[in-house]
């Protein structure tokens, strides 16, 4: 069964950048589509995007459009979320999930502990 | 667009909850679940394909759905199930709904 380690939180000023890293251990990495979702205090969940390693093909969400690159390093089974032009609002919990059950398209049954992100000046 | 109601479902434990879900257009309920978040800890998968539940979860938990509407039941409400739930279509265009908090009466 996989498991999904994240990186450690991260304090960004308005702006910049933040890269936040999923690490895959105990499976087959190249068997997996990996999906990031965020959660900002008190509000709901927000799909940011997905990648299927294999096949070099990422999905991003409406909102995140030109803001947000998925990656995958196969070698070391880490994936990658890169969010960039932070403002206030990006402020949130990042998780990174993936699934047990059925194709690249399964459901997110697998999912990282969570990176908590601050941006602030 | 998933539109979720309530937004609030204020509950006894041992009552029944029932939470429903509408799909702004049509939504292939294969790829269509249901999670349960509690604060730190990350989302709980529950139900996917509409009706299947996800290894370990209760047996009081039912998903259901007809056409754009989808439903999910709590049968008998345990103090571990006040949370905030969450519709999810994971296959085009993923997206969730905006939450159904289940709190204590």
């Amino acid at each position: 069964q996989v498991q999904l380690v994240q990186s450690g939180a991260e304090v960004k000023k308005p702006g910049s950048s933040v890269r936040v890293s999923c690490e895959a251990s105990g499976g087959a990495f190249n068997n997996y589509a990996f999906t990031w979702v965020r959660q900002a205090p008190g509000q709901g969940l927000e799909w940011m995007g997905r990648i299927i390693p294999v096949l070099g093909r990422t999905a991003y969400g409406e909102r995140f459009q030109g803001r947000v690159s998925i990656s995958a390093d196969s070698s070391t089974g880490t994936v990658y979320m890169q969010l960039s032009s932070l403002r206030s609002d990006d402020t949130a919990v990042y998780f990174c999930a993936t699934h047990s059950i059925g194709s690249f398209y399964g459901p997110t049954d697998i999912w990282g502990q969570g990176t908590m992100v601050t941006v602030s000046s | 667009m998933l539109t979720q109601s309530p937004g609030t479902l204020a509950l006894s434990p041992g009552e029944r909850a029932t939470i429903s879900c509408r799909a702004s257009q049509v939504v292939n309920s294969n790829y269509f679940a249901w999670f349960q978040k509690k604060p730190g800890q990350p989302p709980r998968l529950l139900i996917y394909a509409a009706s299947r539940r996800a290894t370990g979860i209760p047996d009081r938990f039912t998903g259901s759905a007809s056409g754009t509407d989808f439903n999910l039941t709590i049968t008998r409400l345990e103090p571990e199930d006040f949370a905030v739930y969450y519709c999810h279509q994971y296959r085009d265009s993923p997206t969730f709904g905006q939450g159904t908090k289940v709190e204590i009466k």
